[in-house]
């Protein structure tokens, strides 16, 4: 139940293409849902987090979908840029404890 | 304003033998948490210290261990290294009063243990 699912676990996506991963959890306890962006060598570092009182939170070009009945939470990013290229982590934590569940990563690739 | 610090870079060891790792948080912060990240997978909760006391901890045998100074610095021990204890070690510091508790991440330490 403290697993979040994440696919793809790569993308390949082109220069001002959008660029969609997707995550699933299955606890109904938890209720704040962090993306992260990793650099090769670098910690991950926070884009965007949602909790589920609201549906979609944009913020520049990322853009958090959020499916409470579906249980399910995706990041989307437009205008994808070569820059972009890293891995993502989707993340899920419940208001009673302070620990992260980390989804798998999505290694994505912007194409020039 | 310094954020996330940790050291060594990159640490190499043998099997059985014991390490420390060592995490400055982000200036204000007094909530330091451990997490293991093995090559292409999603960093995984080790332990989080507050008040320089182990609150919460993940599915990790006691031979992880750790400490909290009253600087809010932090250290991680692991004893009689195994070969899976290779991994990238991250630290992420925070303020426990805030309800998101918005977790920075240091850049971590590469641990080997050959």
């Amino acid at each position: 139940q403290q697993q979040v699912k994440q696919s793809p676990q790569s993308l390949i996506v082109q220069k001002g293409g959008i660029s969609i991963i997707n995550c699933a959890y299955e606890n109904t306890a938890f209720d704040y849902f962090p993306w992260y962006q990793q650099f090769p060598g670098k910690g991950p570092a926070l884009l965007i987090a949602i909790r589920p009182d609201v549906s979609e939170k944009k913020e520049g070009r990322f853009t958090i979908s959020f499916n409470k009945s579906a249980k399910q939470f995706s990041l989307h990013i437009m205008d994808s840029q070569p820059g972009d290229s890293a891995t993502y982590f989707c993340a899920a934590r419940p208001g009673s404890a302070r620990q992260l569940t980390f989804g798998s990563g999505t290694q994505l690739t912007v194409l020039p | 304003d310094a954020g996330v610090t940790q050291s060594p870079t990159h640490l190499i060891k043998t099997r059985g033998q014991q390490v420390t790792l060592r995490c400055s948080p982000k200036s204000g912060h007094d909530t330091v948490s451990w997490y293991q990240q093995a090559l292409g997978q999603g960093p995984q909760f080790i332990f989080q210290y507050y008040e320089e006391e182990e609150r919460q901890r993940g599915n990790f045998p006691d031979r992880f261990s750790g400490h909290q100074f009253p600087n809010y610095s932090s250290e991680l021990n692991v004893n009689a290294l195994l070969l899976g204890d290779s991994a990238l070690y991250l630290c992420a510091s925070s303020l426990i009063r805030e309800f998101t508790d918005t977790q920075y991440f240091g850049p971590g330490t590469r641990l080997t243990v050959l």
